[in-house]
């Protein structure tokens, strides 16, 4: 069964930097990409970037560089999302997706997506 | 204010059918690009519904379809269930350089 299991919700404090994981299974990391989408609450789906899971090739959304850091380790077939200099409008569930080339490729599999809270 | 503009709500009776609108422009849809749907329950993690303008991945029911001409795409479902009722979203590329891709505001589908 392919997964992608995310890690647990996260509080934070304005400033502050928050990581957030990915965890597939099932399939060959490697031959696909993954994708980072936010949702505020009761907003629609924001896209963050993705990074080949190949090469550890990134292309992040323009509003977001500088703050975002997407990595990857093969070893455990993990992905990761960095998030820095958090801001209140930074809440969000955040997800993980599998995708491949960003320009054709549909998100098939999802994460559970992990609840970031930004308060003081 | 998204890319690719939805309507913020549709409804239907059980048993109806119901489209799902999505318009862009020259840099995403219009330049050719692929559209995706995904369906959101309450509470859940996007689920994708269609892929590649009109393909459905294996265990999507046929109820569920999808097209594309010039800007826009559009969903239909028909057989409308009770279990339908949930937020969908379209996706493409974009080839501007804010987001390469983008996504529709959403649609909530109400089910009389």
């Amino acid at each position: 069964q392919v997964l992608l299991v995310q890690s647990g919700a996260e509080v934070k404090k304005p400033g502050a930097s928050v990581k957030v994981s990915c965890q597939a299974s099932g399939y060959t990391f490697s031959s696909h990409g993954i994708s980072w989408v936010r949702q505020a609450p009761g907003q629609g789906l924001e896209w963050m970037g993705w990074i080949s899971a190949y090469n550890g090739k990134t292309n992040y959304a323009q509003k977001l560089q500088g703050r975002v850091t997407m990595t990857t380790d093969t070893s455990t077939s993990t992905a990761y999302m960095e998030l820095r200099s958090l801001r209140s409008d930074d809440t969000a569930v955040y997800y993980c997706g599998r995708g491949g080339n960003p320009r054709n490729d549909a998100f098939d599999i999802w994460g559970q997506g992990t609840m970031v809270t930004v308060s003081s | 204010q998204s890319v690719l503009t939805q309507p913020p709500s549709v409804s239907g009776a059980p048993g109806q059918r119901v489209t799902i609108s999505c318009t862009g422009s020259s840099s995403n849809i219009g330049a050719g690009y692929d559209v995706h749907w995904y369906q959101q329950l309450p509470g859940t993690a996007p689920k994708l519904l269609i892929y590649g303008n009109g393909h459905r991945p294996s265990g999507v029911p046929d109820r569920f379809s999808g097209s594309k001409s010039g800007t826009s795409a559009s969903l239909a479902i028909t057989g409308l269930q009770a279990e339908d009722e949930a937020d969908y979203y379209c996706h493409s590329y974009d080839s501007s350089l804010s987001s390469l891709v983008v996504f529709g505001g959403g649609t909530k589908l109400t089910v009389l």
